[in-house]
């Protein structure tokens, strides 16, 4: 079975404070790791797609790298605009080695508050 | 950009009434999907669809069930209402290779 752990659960940083965001994956075959920013009452949008260890992937304040076990979303110098939950998901193969239609496993997220 | 439109925000819901939440996409994506949304447990597949008149099961299809007779719409039905399915519920849809794009969300109340 497909897991996705993030952590830490929630996160409180000052304006500036730089840190990461961690998401643990248990997949039988890799496909694609995606993150995802939600504001409250809304629905999750897209920021980044991983597919092999090694890449990265940067927007403004945000990156994302990858490895064959996690990924970490850095986020440099953040402003209380970045407030938000941070979703990680994993798209796996299915058990003949094929897509499995695009479903995404996700991880329970990381509640980042950034404060001024 | 891609649009999902989900039909409505917010919606409250008496047991055992039949509930229908209507989601439209505008890009031609083949594949749409139902999540619900809850504290603690993250994001969970209730269906998808991978084509006109096509649908998987997904994680926790109890309870629920899907339709789509159009590409851009997929409906899912909530046969009789219970109170356990007060959620947040999140349709989305993906074109090959891509991440999802998600509608806004209805929130359902079942009292």
């Amino acid at each position: 079975e497909d897991q996705v752990t993030q952590s830490p659960e929630a996160l409180r940083l000052q304006e500036g404070e730089s840190s990461s965001l961690n998401c643990s994956y248990t997949v039988s075959g890799l496909r694609g790791l995606f993150w995802y920013r939600q504001d409250p009452g809304k629905g999750p949008e897209f920021l980044f797609t991983l597919y092999s260890a090694g890449e990265e992937k940067e927007k403004e304040r945000l990156k994302a790298t990858l490895t064959k076990k996690e990924s970490f979303l850095h986020i440099t110098a953040p402003k209380p605009e970045d407030s938000a939950t941070y979703l990680c998901a994993v798209k796996a193969t299915d058990n003949a080695g094929g897509t499995s239609y695009g479903k995404l496993t996700f991880g329970q997220g990381t509640i980042l508050t950034v404060h001024p | 950009d891609v649009k999902v439109t989900q039909s409505s925000r917010y919606l409250v819901k008496r047991t055992g009434e039949k509930v229908f939440l209507e989601c439209v996409q505008d890009m031609d994506h083949e594949n749409m999907f139902w999540y619900r949304q809850d504290p603690g447990l993250g994001l969970r597949l209730i269906y998808f669809s991978y084509d006109v008149k096509m649908k998987e099961k997904g994680d926790i299809p109890e309870g629920y069930s899907v339709s789509r007779e159009k590409k851009e719409r997929f409906s899912l039905i909530l046969e009789s209402a219970s109170t356990n399915q007060t959620s947040m519920y999140l349709c989305a849809s993906r074109a090959h290779r891509d991440g999802y794009t998600f509608g806004s969300g209805t929130r359902l109340t079942v009292v």
